[in-house]
């Protein structure tokens, strides 16, 4: 059973701050990692992917892999009101087909 | 921007009654993804179409759901005879192929609930 763990929170932080949003997973044949926004009552949207190890930076946000310890994290930059959301975790294995296995989500606070 | 579309965006009915969703993806993409969210939960994948062909069903329940895409384009997914723990929110998206790499692009959802 592929697995992909997220702490629930929710992880609180002032704005301007830096947000750390962690996430493992089980399967170490994982190839393709994605952070995805999802704002409560809505659709989830992709805002970073990963494929290699090491950071990839996109704006105020900064994907991190490391699949020697089969972790994957999101940082973001000068934290807003507007990024309180639930962020989720997802990863594709090499199953063949791409398919998509999502973490729980982390919710995330912003205060002002 | 091209946008996965679906409708009908909320549903409500009563259990054992029959309910389907529609999805349109993004034009051109030949992958498409049903996932359900129950509240709390991340997006669990039920069914995959490669074109007009299921390439994973195994997490769909089968003796009440069934989802088509006869012609590669569109899909409808279908419960009967709902029940209370299908109350959730049914999400559609799509991606240009099955590359590992190919980004998965989610439409609004449909909001369910069962009573």
């Amino acid at each position: 059973q592929k697995e992909v763990e997220q702490n629930s929170g929710p992880l609180s932080v002032p704005e301007g701050a830096i947000a750390s949003l962690n996430c493992t997973y089980s399967d170490r044949g994982s190839q393709s990692f994605f952070w995805y926004r999802q704002y409560s009552g809505k659709s989830p949207e992709l805002i970073m992917f990963i494929y290699s190890n090491g950071d990839k930076e996109d704006g105020r946000f900064t994907a991190q892999l490391n699949k020697a310890s089969q972790y994957v994290s999101l940082l973001i930059r000068d934290s807003q009101p507007s990024d309180s959301a639930t962020y989720l975790c997802a990863v594709i294995s090499d199953s063949g087909y791409s398919t998509l296995t999502f973490g729980k989500g982390t919710m995330l606070l912003v205060s002002p | 921007e091209a946008e996965v579309a679906q409708s009908p965006r909320y549903k409500i009915t009563e259990k054992s009654q029959a309910v389907a969703f529609w999805c349109d993806p993004i034009s051109g993409h030949a992958t498409l993804y049903w996932y359900r969210q129950i509240l709390g939960q991340g997006p669990e994948l039920l069914v995959q179409f490669q074109d007009e062909s299921v390439v994973d069903d195994s997490q769909l329940p089968k003796d009440r759901f069934s989802a088509e895409r006869l012609k590669g384009v569109d899909s409808t997914l279908k419960i009967q005879p709902a029940e209370l723990g299908d109350s959730a929110m049914y999400l559609c998206a799509s991606s240009p192929g099955t590359s590992s790499h190919n980004e998965q692009f989610f439409g609004p959802g449909t909001r369910l609930t069962v009573l």
